[in-house]
């Protein structure tokens, strides 16, 4: 098995631009979650999906930030405009409904000059 | 509303001894799960080990168990034959049982290994 895959691994961008974060979760799992690690808030968790549909949105920090799953293979995250705050390392992680804990991907190192 | 505290930032140990890493949680569920993540320098978050709250026996992994007091809840992580490849940020979390499993994490603790 693959595991969860998440491209890019780094990004460096400008304020004001537009960030896109890409996830595949391994196959089979009906849930996937966007989490974001920073040195002063910890791990967070920002949205999670289930059979491809939104459950929870409530940790998405702004209206800036965006997230979609348009197949159960794919989601992304973005944010628009970004700022230097977002800078973080954001993790995409995958389970199944039967099984105990998530599975992570390598995560995206996202840094806003 | 689940919380996940961990008291140590930092804990050193020598290689091939043991160590212990402290959590405690708060929940007002009456079932649970908890975890520890393993975190290395390549940040890659790696699950170490798992308990249903529901057990009593503590869950073992190799080197690696649990000391899980439900009435105290303490969840502590014993690491034993400490090798340098274990040197990493390690997350206690917990989650509620059903559906999606929403993970709360603990501040984590940075374990060095010395040699």
């Amino acid at each position: 098995d693959a595991g969860v895959i998440q491209s890019p691994r780094h990004e460096v961008t400008e304020m004001g631009q537009e960030v896109t974060l890409r996830c595949k979760p391994i196959s089979g799992h009906d849930y996937l979650f966007w989490y974001r690690q920073t040195m002063m808030r910890g791990l967070e968790l920002l949205i999670y999906f289930n059979n491809n549909v939104p459950i929870d949105d409530s940790g998405m920090p702004e209206d800036r930030f965006s997230a979609k799953m348009p197949n159960a293979s794919f989601s992304t995250l973005k944010i628009q405009p970004s700022e230097p705050r977002d800078s973080a390392v954001y993790f995409c992680a995958s389970s199944r409904l039967d099984s105990l804990g998530q599975y992570f991907g390598p995560g995206t190192r996202l840094t806003v000059l | 509303a689940q919380t996940v505290t961990q008291s140590q930032p930092e804990m050193s140990v020598q290689e091939a001894e043991t160590v212990t890493l402290s959590c405690t949680y708060d929940t007002s569920e009456s079932d649970y799960y908890l975890f520890w993540y393993k975190q290395p320098p390549s940040r890659q978050m790696i699950l170490v080990i798992r308990q249903e709250a529901y057990k009593q026996q503590n869950a073992t992994e190799n080197r690696f168990s649990v000391n899980f007091q439900k009435a105290a809840k303490s969840f502590s992580l014993k690491i034993s034959d400490s090798q340098l490849g274990d040197a990493a940020m390690y997350f206690c979390a917990s989650s509620r049982p059903q559906g999606a499993q929403k993970l709360v994490f603990g501040q984590g603790t940075r374990l060095t290994i010395n040699p």
